[in-house]
């Protein structure tokens, strides 16, 4: 059980913008840093974004991480066909049982 | 180019024993930690620890804690999973991925494996 929560499905057209909110707590996403994975089915995911806000090699502008509080957000602007697919966050927790959490997983669809 | 490169995928019965490996090249393999995650088909990524082959620090989750055995060899730059008396709910794929672990505030996966399917069944 995840304790970081993402919407199930979010849809948008080309070109839309679409914004992926992950919610944790002041123990993970509140004082860590966010990554951000894109997951196509039957492959292995890939990293997007890490340190909450730096592209990885590759990666274009049109992903971008932010963070407030205890919520991150993933952005998709232009999207495009190729974009659908499952995207999680990520993070490192700080509490008792300090560890690697992900979060639960979006499906993103281009319509 | 960094790599991780898994075992074959596995049939197994319930009850048995399993050790999934990964092999890391295109890099200093003890100076990076290794990670493993779980997913179930149709389901969510789950982190379930980490080592780092350097001097053999292990982290796991709560969740794998007790579940689940990860170890390395240093000598060829491998990482192992072992799952203990296997389930038909560890039915997953498995995957490895070299984890970047930053004070304990910062981390994340890149690259990764391409993920082990391992099946339980009677």
């Amino acid at each position: 059980q995840s304790v970081l929560t993402q919407p199930p499905s979010l849809s948008a057209a080309p070109g839309q913008k679409v914004s992926i909110s992950c919610s944790g707590s002041s123990s993970n996403i509140g004082s860590n840093y966010i990554s951000w994975y894109q997951q196509f089915p039957g492959a292995a995911p890939k990293l997007l974004i890490y340190d909450t806000y730096k592209r990885h090699s590759g990666i274009p502008d049109r992903f971008s991480g932010s963070k407030s509080g205890t919520s991150a957000t993933l952005d998709i602007t232009g999207l495009q066909t190729g974009d659908e697919a499952d995207y999680y966050c990520a993070t490192w927790d700080s509490g008792l049982t300090a560890g690697g959490v992900f979060g639960t997983g979006t499906k993103v669809t281009v319509l | 180019e960094v790599q991780l490169v898994q075992s074959g995928a596995e049939l197994k019965k319930p009850g048995e024993s399993l050790r999934i490996s990964c092999q890391g090249s295109g890099y200093t393999f003890t100076n990076y930690w290794i990670g493993w995650v779980r997913q179930v088909p149709g389901k969510g990524l789950e982190w379930m620890g980490i080592i780092y082959p350097g001097d053999s620090d292990t982290r796991y989750s709560p969740s794998f804690q007790g579940q689940v055995t990860i170890s390395a060899d240093k000598s060829i730059s491998t990482a192992y999973l072992q799952l203990r008396s296997l389930k038909a709910s560890d039915t997953a794929i498995y995957y490895c991925a070299r984890h970047h672990l930053v004070d304990d505030t910062d981390n994340w996966f890149e690259p990764w494996g391409q993920g082990t399917l391992v099946t339980v069944s009677s």
